[in-house]
């Protein structure tokens, strides 16, 4: 079974900040997958990004990036020069390899300030 | 454009009634989904299928049906001994592969409240 855990309930920034969205998880198995997704008022999840346990190279993509650490099993989630588009539900999810069933974190609710 | 459609976006039952929400992907997925959404919480998962005519429970399926009769078919059924049907229901499909590594998309979610 996996445990995913977003403490950051809410967070708001000004708009061009920069800001981190973290999440811990647990798991037992030794191959597993990372998942962000955000889901934006209207309501439906965005898939943003997959990341496999066995790379942890970091990865950026335009001013969205994620590092990923085995061990402190972690997979933050930071929005460089934030834009009011960003404000949305964030979460955080994790497969084990061979399992059917995604367990999400609770979601992190981002507010960017114009 | 390939996609999964839910509908309809907003749903109002009187409590008692059954109801049965839609879902219909075309993206030639083997996988299908549906969760669950209450205010502040994550997803729980509802029902999975990764194929047709076959399909299991996830964490909270009490109160709830599926079938898969069609691959790009996956209706859930709200029953009225599901205690709290009020929620934000959403679908999603995925591939299916040995490696497990498979994103779900979703839909657009039908909200239903049930009064």
């Amino acid at each position: 079974a996996q445990k995913v855990t977003q403490a950051q309930t809410e967070i708001s920034v000004v708009e061009k900040e920069d800001v981190t969205l973290d999440c811990v998880y647990e798991t037992r198995d030794t191959t597993y997958y990372l998942f962000w997704y955000k889901q934006p008022p209207s309501g439906e999840l965005v898939f943003l990004i997959r990341r496999n346990s066995f790379d942890e190279q970091n990865e950026i993509s335009g001013r969205y990036s994620w590092n990923f650490q085995k061990s402190t099993s972690s997979f933050n989630f930071t929005i460089t020069a934030s834009q009011v588009v960003d404000s949305a539900v964030y979460f955080c999810a994790c497969l084990g390899f061979g399992n059917e069933k995604l367990t999400f974190g609770t979601g992190t609710r981002l507010t960017i300030i114009p | 454009d390939g996609g999964i459609t839910q509908s309809p976006k907003y749903l109002f039952r009187k409590e008692g009634q059954n109801v049965t929400l839609s879902c219909e992907q075309n993206l030639n997925h083997d996988a299908m989904y549906w969760y669950r959404q209450d205010p502040g919480q994550g997803l729980r998962l509802i029902y999975y299928s990764q194929i047709v005519n076959d399909f299991q429970k996830g964490d909270i399926a009490e109160g709830y049906s599926v079938s898969r009769e069609k691959k790009e078919s996956f209706p859930l059924t709200v029953t009225s001994a599901q205690k709290n049907p009020t929620a934000f229901y959403l679908c999603a499909s995925s591939t299916t592969s040995p490696t497990g590594a498979n994103e779900q998309y979703f839909g657009p979610g039908t909200r239903l409240t049930v009064t």
